[in-house]
């Protein structure tokens, strides 16, 4: 069984562009979740896609955006980046009953300079 | 909003010694989520909880949901290298946002 599958592995952007991060999650897994990892903040929850909705968002600009296509596939869009969006970005897909809690990807490093 | 605290941050044990790491969060949770996360991999998914005053074994790990549903803890019995990592817990308020905890990095000297 495929696990959680994160695209690209590495990414290096300059200030000011913009970045699409992919996510494909274990076939069958409806929900899908977006974090921020970084140091000094830890594990920062983006939002939460269930079926093509968002169903929850955390504390970050607007310039962070995501979607869910109806195979469950999920992006994740941050427009004008700036240096403190160098992170890890990590997708965690689950089934419908969060019981079996999240399968992570490997995540997407994000360096901007 | 929600915030959720562990400690300790760091903890360094002899490798045979016990580990306890502590959850608290600022707001009740509906359920709690407890990951480990190795060094330059990603948070691996270990158990949840749900009920007031819960208990759950998992060989030399057990968790503990408090009678409030705010706070919880992960015991490891006589530990090993291999319990290496970061733990996380991670609770919902039941809004689909899982928080999670700032963490605590074990170390295990042989």
């Amino acid at each position: 069984k495929a696990g959680v599958t994160q695209t690209p592995r590495y990414l290096i952007k300059t200030r000011g562009q913009q970045v699409t991060l992919s996510c494909s999650p274990i076939s069958g897994h409806r929900s899908v979740s977006w974090y921020q990892q970084t140091p000094g903040q830890g594990l920062q929850f983006l939002f939460e896609y269930f079926s093509e909705t968002q169903r929850n968002k955390g504390n970050f600009p607007g310039r962070f955006s995501g979607r869910q296509f109806s195979n469950s596939r999920s992006e994740m869009n941050v427009s004008t980046l700036e240096l403190g969006d160098s992170a890890l970005y990590l997708c965690a897909s689950s089934p419908r009953d969060r019981v079996y809690g999240y399968t992570f990807g490997s995540g997407t490093r994000l360096t901007v300079v | 909003g929600q915030q959720v605290m562990q400690i300790p941050q760091y903890q360094h044990v002899q490798e045979g010694e016990d580990f306890t790491t502590y959850c608290n969060s600022s707001t009740t949770l509906s359920n709690i989520q407890w990951y480990k996360q190795r060094p330059g991999g990603h948070p691996v998914f270990l158990i949840q909880l749900v009920k007031s005053g819960e208990v759950k074994k998992q060989k030399r790990l057990t968790f503990q949901f408090g009678e409030a549903k705010k706070n919880s803890s992960l015991h490891i019995t006589a530990t090993q290298t291999t319990d290496v990592g970061t733990y996380f817990c991670a609770g919902e308020d039941g809004t689909y946002k899982y928080i999670f905890g700032t963490g605590t990095r074990l170390k295990v000297l042989a």
